[in-house]
């Protein structure tokens, strides 16, 4: 039973496009939303978060959407750049604090 | 920032053997995470602890797998009599437990059962 999904495995935007990656939830008791980047070899890293009450929260580049009524997120990224390169995965908070997260999306930025 | 510490980087071991891991959390976080991750997948949970306290243990756990955190600062996962199913690799995690604290991962153990 796969709470948080990914549906999309792979994506490739041209370098200064914007890059949208997206996810889906079932849980509707989750308080927090987050986005890890991941290099090969390396632990995910976080990137930006959002509250459930929150319908946008923007950091530089990457702004995060939350639709609640559709229990749909998204992740902008704007302009897209080579090292953007890397898995994205979307992850979702518990109210117990596990951290549950979806399956990625490839991101390949293209020169 | 010394950041989340994982020892070793690397385990090869053979099927039946046993096999322990070390993590190092950020020395401030009283939260510490273990998730497991395989090719094509997103960590999956696998328990964490509050300071020394195991607070939940996943399905995904058999009785083969412990975890530990003495002392409330490093923690050790050990699998017994591994299989080629545990091959993956073993990311541990650390937070704040107040408040929303987002997990800070280490960059792995990865352990192949031959």
């Amino acid at each position: 039973d796969q709470q948080v999904k990914q549906n999309s495995p792979s994506l490739s935007v041209q370098e200064g496009r914007i890059s949208i990656l997206n996810c889906d939830y079932t849980n509707s008791m989750f308080d927090y939303f987050l986005w890890y980047k991941k290099y090969p070899a390396e632990g995910p890293t976080f990137l930006i978060s959002i509250s459930s009450i929150k319908d946008k929260n923007e950091d530089g580049r990457f702004t995060v959407f939350l639709n609640k009524s559709a229990k749909h997120l998204s992740l902008h990224i704007v302009p897209s750049q080579p090292g953007d390169s890397a898995v994205y995965f979307c992850a979702a908070r518990n109210r117990d604090d596990k951290i549950i997260f979806g399956k990625g999306t490839r991101l390949h930025i293209l020169p | 920032d010394t950041g989340v510490s994982q020892n070793p980087r690397h385990k090869i071991t053979k099927r039946g053997q046993n096999v322990t891991f070390r993590c190092d959390p950020i020395s401030e976080h009283n939260r510490l995470y273990w998730y497991r991750q395989t090719l094509g997948q997103g960590p999956e949970f696998l328990t964490y602890f509050q300071n020394e306290a195991q607070l939940e243990k996943s399905r995904l756990l058999s009785d083969r797998f412990s975890a530990e955190r003495p002392k409330g600062s490093f923690s050790t996962l050990e699998i017994q009599r591994t299989e080629q199913g545990d091959s993956a690799m073993y990311l541990c995690a650390s937070s704040l437990a107040s408040g929303f604290s987002p997990l800070h991962f280490g960059n792995g153990t990865r352990l192949t059962v031959t």
